[in-house]
């Protein structure tokens, strides 16, 4: 069985900021891991995705994330916020051949 | 362009008055997916499919049917709605070595 635990349903930062928002998963066989972003009335936008290899992913729009098997852990930053990303973020884990699992989403807001 | 079709995008019906959400890929992807999003819950996934003719529940199917008669569609199907169905729903396709790509979402309200 697979699951996401996001910390914190809303992140408050102001612009220019560091952006961190957090996810822990569990799965029985090495996970694909992936960060989901949805602006207001909009459906789910991939912003990167772990699946092998190199264990820090970029993204669009300047996020990234690190994927650390000791901890459970795939924790999306962005170095400076920006109004713009103010959105709901869903983390997702995949055991490869089926359709994730999501987390419970954590809202961004960002502050002038 | 490769997408995830929903109709109809918002939907408002009467309890107990049957209904369908259709949704269609052009990926040509064996995966396909329901969830539903609710405030603080995020998504949760209601039915999946792995391929034609083969579904499975997910983590909230009552009150919910699929089928999967071809490949590129996954129709949701709600035989008598409820109140507590009022939710934004979402389908989803993935193949074996992509994300899942989502569609727009159908907001529904059962009054």
């Amino acid at each position: 069985a697979q699951s996401v635990t996001q910390l914190g349903s809303h992140v408050s930062v102001s612009e220019g900021a560091l952006v961190l928002l957090r996810c822990n998963y569990s799965s029985s066989v090495p996970p694909y891991l992936f960060w989901y972003v949805q602006y207001p009335n909009q459906g789910l936008q991939l912003l990167l995705k772990y699946t092998t290899g190199a264990t820090l992913v970029k993204g669009i729009n300047g996020f990234e994330a690190e994927f650390k098997k000791s901890e459970t852990s795939f924790h999306l930053t962005k170095p400076s916020a920006h109004m713009s990303d103010a959105a709901e973020y869903f983390c997702a884990v995949s055991d490869h051949g089926y359709i994730p699992t999501f987390g419970r989403g954590t809202s961004l807001i960002v502050h002038p | 362009e490769a997408q995830v079709t929903q109709n109809p995008r918002y939907l408002i019906t009467v309890t107990g008055k049957k209904l369908t959400v259709t949704c269609s890929q052009n990926m040509n992807h064996e995966y396909m997916s329901w969830y539903r999003q609710d405030p603080g819950l995020g998504l949760r996934q209601i039915y999946y499919s792995m391929n034609v003719e083969v579904t499975d529940k997910g983590d909230v199917p009552e009150g919910y049917k699929v089928s999967r008669k071809e490949k590129r569609n996954f129709p949701l199907i709600l035989e008598s709605p409820s109140p507590n169905q009022t939710s934004l729903y979402f389908c989803a396709s993935r193949g074996m070595n992509t994300e899942a790509f989502f569609g727009q979402g159908t907001r529904l309200t059962v009054v």
